[in-house]
């Protein structure tokens, strides 16, 4: 079965930049999505169509793509950005499938 | 705005049928979007289950396609997951979740409901 992969743990201090990667074979033809999900909460989509941020989330989230990897980019981070983060996307016949995770500390 | 809550019973034995129910409110089910049914087991990263348009069209994961039916009722509003032969491996929080799709591009899961707690166990 299809799998994307990300690493398990990102750790940045206050202000600085965190870049959580999402590795799967299938990314170049497929748009990948990123989901924060805070303890005890439902997750939230931060980034969809690989770059594109929906409204009301803060312009310091972006993201990008490059052949097989997505990449999510928090700049200035702050510790509100604290959480376990998925990338999302779908194999070759458009089956969704969620990235295991990276949990993102703030130091 | 859109509001998704999940709703069933939250313990259930080895063997027997997991049963929700996702109730929309703020909005219509017969909106151009799908509806979705995500789970979380304890400690563990997110898995899709499956997808229900209003048509009645629906989208599973190949690893629980034998198990799982996800419908929908126009008249309630709402839609539901049907999981058979569970065990413990089953045991998770389940989301509920709007799935934005337009001109046949999809846009991700932008509401979410609260999630509710199902163990299975005897």
């Amino acid at each position: 079965s299809y799998e994307l992969t990300q690493p398990p743990s990102v750790s940045v201090s206050p202000g600085q930049t965190a870049r959580i990667t999402c590795s799967g074979d299938a990314l170049p033809k497929q748009y990948a999505y990123w989901y924060q999900q805070k303890p005890g909460q439902a997750p939230v989509l931060v980034i969809y169509k690989d770059s594109e941020r929906p409204s009301g989330i803060p312009e310091r989230f972006s993201g990008s793509s490059s052949g097989t990897t997505v990449t999510l980019t928090i700049s200035g981070v702050q510790a509100e950005d604290e959480a376990d983060y998925y990338c999302q996307s779908a194999d070759s016949s458009g089956t969704r499938v969620f990235g295991g995770g990276t949990k993102l500390t703030v130091l | 705005q859109v509001q998704l809550q999940e709703s069933g019973p939250g313990l259930v034995k080895p063997s027997g049928t997991l049963s929700l129910t996702c109730a929309v409110s703020g909005g219509s089910i017969s909106s151009s979007n799908w509806w979705s049914w995500v789970r979380q087991p304890p400690g563990k990263g997110l898995e899709w289950i499956g997808e229900i348009y209003h048509s009645g069209s629906t989208n599973y994961n190949p690893s629980l396609k034998s198990r799982v039916t996800i419908s929908v009722d126009k008249s309630k509003n709402q839609f539901s997951l049907k999981l058979s032969s569970v065990t413990a491996a089953d045991t998770a929080v389940y989301y509920c979740a709007r799935v934005v799709v337009a001109t046949s591009v999809y846009y991700g899961m932008d509401v979410w409901g609260q999630g509710t707690t199902v163990t299975v166990s005897s």
